[in-house]
C-alpha cells in the first residue's frame, strides 16, 4: 500500500514566522503535490514536483515555496505566515505523470 | 483554464434511497478520478475512470465517464449512514501534465 505521511496533523504558529510542513512517501513515486483546502473553495494547488529538485508553481503559489531535495521528500515552506494561509494542507504522490494521486493525512494550520 | 463543477453540493438523502452526483468539466479529458472525504481525514480513492465510456462498481456506488458530454455521475445505490462524507470528482486535463482539477465536493449526508 502506498503510504504518504506529513509531518504534523495540527499546528498553530505566530504571523511572521517561517513554517515547515513535510511530506514524505515511501512507494517510490515520480511527482508530488501540495494543495490546500478550504471550505466552499475545494482543493487547490499550490506547487507540484515531477523530480527531485524540480518544481513548477500550481494556481495559488504565492507565499509558498517548496524544496524536494531527496526523492520521498516534499517540503512546503511558507517564508512568512499570515493570517489567510490558515488552512488544511495535503500532500499528494502519483507514480508517474497522469496517474492516480494518494493523500498524506493532512495538516490542518492555524496561523494567529 | 479547466474548470470542473458537481452538483448538488450539499445532499440530505434517506437509508435505501438512490441518487446521483453529477461532474462537468469545461475541457477535454479522458481521466477522472473520485475521492471521499470523512470530517477531518484526507482524500481516499474510489475510482479510476481512464476512457470514455469507463463504468466501475464498488458496494453501493458506481461511477461512469461519458467523455463527449464532458460528464461523470457517481451513482449511490440504496445508501447507508456509512457513506456520509463528501465526494470530490477530479479531472486530469489532456495538456495539464501531472495537474488535477478539483470539483468543489459534494456533502452526502445519508439519515436513518
Amino acid at each position: 500500500d502506498v503510504k504518504v505521511t506529513q509531518s504534523s496533523r495540527y499546528l498553530v504558529k505566530r504571523t511572521g514566522e517561517k513554517v515547515f510542513l513535510e511530506c514524505v512517501q515511501d512507494m517510490d513515486h515520480e511527482n508530488m503535490f501540495w494543495y490546500r483546502q478550504d471550505p466552499g473553495l475545494g482543493l487547490r494547488l499550490i506547487y507540484f514536483s515531477y523530480d527531485v529538485k524540480m518544481k513548477e508553481k500550481g494556481d495559488i503559489p504565492e507565499g509558498y515555496s517548496v524544496s524536494r531535495e531527496k526523492k520521498e521528500r516534499f517540503s512546503l515552506i511558507l517564508e512568512s505566515a499570515s493570517t489567510n494561509q490558515t488552512s488544511m494542507y495535503l500532500c499528494a504522490s502519483s507514480l508517474l505523470a497522469r496517474t492516480e494521486q494518494y493523500f498524506g493525512p493532512g495538516t490542518r494550520l492555524t496561523v494567529t | 483554464e479547466l474548470k470542473v463543477e458537481q452538483n448538488p453540493l450539499f445532499l440530505s438523502m434517506q437509508e435505501g434511497k438512490n441518487y446521483t452526483i453529477y461532474c462537468n468539466y469545461s475541457t477535454t479529458s479522458d481521466r477522472l478520478y473520485w475521492y471521499r472525504q470523512d470530517p477531518g481525514k484526507s482524500l481516499e480513492s474510489l475510482f479510476v475512470l481512464l476512457s470514455n465510456g469507463a463504468v466501475k462498481q464498488e458496494g453501493r456506488l458506481m461511477a461512469s465517464l461519458d467523455t463527449k458530454a464532458r460528464l461523470s455521475t457517481l451513482h449511490i445505490t440504496a445508501a447507508v449512514h456509512d457513506l456520509s462524507a463528501t465526494y470530490f470528482c477530479a479531472v486530469d486535463g489532456e495538456t495539464s501534465g501531472s495537474r488535477l482539477t478539483f470539483g468543489e465536493g459534494t456533502q452526502l449526508t445519508v439519515n436513518p
